[in-house]
């Protein structure tokens, strides 16, 4: 079965830069998340779109930004990075018209490194 | 103190042992349930969502008692494959259906 797809999968970047990493949920899920783990860390919650709006928002940094397109896949967005921002950074996906509305899918994750 | 708490272990276990997990989560408006299993540097993966009258699939059994907020994992005839972290997640759908992740519970299973 189709999967949630991240790209890219390792980014190496360096402090002040900006990156943007990319989301493909699973085929006919309508909702994404965001989350970023760090070193050691459980996965925190950084902002959901559902429809394209914005569902949600967690702690996410005023430097990061994020959308939903029309073909549902996401973009994060990146900037003024910081050494802290080394991390990965998950996406997930659901539907809302599915038996299991609740259950997330994670992709494989993006590795950010910042230098 | 954190929202999801979990015994961070290390369990470790001869293959073929029974082994139980326990998380505990603080917030009463938490509605959905969920046990992922994660392996070093990889994504999480969903094991099985976490009902009230308690849920089986194969080995795996997940106990839910929402008095007292406690939450259980029961892995039987453990396996080398079952080396992971396992993670207690709760989600409250008023908040857009955000995760909320425990620390994890790391187990090896050993020959």
């Amino acid at each position: 079965a189709a999967g949630v797809i991240q790209s890219p999968r390792h980014l190496i970047k360096e402090k002040r830069e900006t990156a943007t990493l990319k989301c493909y949920p699973i085929p006919r899920h309508d909702t994404v998340y965001w989350y970023q783990q760090g070193p050691g860390q459980d996965p925190q919650f950084l902002i959901s779109f559902y429809e394209k709006m914005q569902s949600d928002k967690g702690s996410i940094p005023d430097r990061f930004s994020a959308q939903q397109f029309s073909d549902y896949h996401s973009e994060l967005n990146m900037s003024s990075l910081e050494l802290g921002d080394s991390a990965l950074y998950f996406c997930a996906s659901s539907s809302r018209t599915s038996g299991s509305a609740y259950e997330q899918y994670f992709g494989p994750g993006t590795r950010l490194t910042v230098t | 103190r954190k929202e999801v708490e979990q015994d961070p272990g290390p369990f470790n276990v001869p293959e073929g042992a029974t082994v139980a997990f326990n998380c505990t989560y603080s917030n009463s408006a938490s509605q959905s349930f969920f046990w992922y299993r994660q392996d070093c540097r990889k994504e999480p993966k969903l094991l099985m969502s976490v009902y009230s009258s308690g849920n089986e699939d194969g080995r795996f059994t997940a106990q839910l008692n929402r008095a007292s907020q406690y939450i259980s994992l029961l892995i039987r005839d453990s396996k080398l494959s079952d080396s992971a972290t396992y993670l207690c997640v709760v989600n409250h759908r008023g908040g857009g259906n955000k995760l909320t992740f425990g620390t994890g519970t790391q187990l090896k299973v050993e020959l």
